[in-house]
């Protein structure tokens, strides 16, 4: 089945540790997205990538980085810089050749991290 | 930049009762997408309703209909016969070009 993957579900690290969110899809899509939610709050985007080896900011990139060496991943890394990382992270994926008619993103199930 | 506005917090209702979103948006520009997603306790985004800039039509798919005004900028959206599994967080947003902008979202309790 095709769909978005993300490991694990559940996260726990030390402060001051980097730690990376695995986003993998199948659905042959070439843009990918990762949002951070947090509690009674919307998603707010951090980093997207439209193709293979490029990427741009979003909003709130301050602590991450990413990285897109292939179509169907696009890992993000939760630096020490992040002040506050506690979060739950979704990664997204939608393909942007159909933008004129069907323009949703396609969501993973979630990483909920917490940083101790 | 973009905004989108769900005033409503919290919602509560009996089961069968309708439950109405609303949502409000902002954005200079005059192609863009809005959307409706659903986001049960599991966390994962589930892609409920789509409609673009140039379409005003209001329409009704099952138990889900929605009312877009261009006038007003709003985007509000129905659960008829609400049922238990309707629980939720209920999402608006707004796409151009390739970002979303989401709402704060609204928590939606049905009660049996």
């Amino acid at each position: 089945d095709g769909g978005i993957t993300q490991s694990p579900k559940y996260l726990f690290r030390k402060e001051g540790q980097n730690v990376t969110l695995s986003c993998e899809q199948n659905l042959n899509h070439d843009a990918m997205y990762w949002y951070r939610q947090d509690p009674g709050q919307g998603l707010r985007l951090i980093y997207y990538s439209q193709i293979v080896n490029d990427f741009q900011k979003g909003d709130i990139a301050e602590g991450y980085s990413v990285s897109r060496e292939k179509k169907e991943s696009f890992p993000l890394t939760v630096t020490s810089a992040q002040k506050n990382p506690t979060a739950f992270y979704l990664c997204a994926s939608k393909n942007p050749k159909t933008v004129l008619i069907n323009n949703e993103q396609f969501f993973g199930p979630g990483t909920r991290l917490t940083v101790l | 930049a973009q905004k989108v506005t769900q005033a409503q917090t919290e919602i509560s209702v009996v089961e069968k009762e309708d439950v109405t979103l609303d949502c409000v948006y902002e954005t200079r520009d005059t192609t863009y997408y809005l959307f409706w997603y659903k986001q049960p306790p599991s966390g994962e985004l589930v892609f409920l309703i789509r409609r673009n800039s140039f379409d005003e039509q209001n329409e009704i798919s099952g138990r889900y209909s929605w009312n877009f005004q261009k006038s007003t900028s709003s985007f509000n959206f129905t659960i008829t016969a609400s049922q238990v599994v309707d629980s939720a967080v209920y999402f608006c947003a707004l796409s151009s070009d390739y970002k979303l902008s989401f709402g704060a979202g609204t928590t939606v309790t049905v009660r049996a």
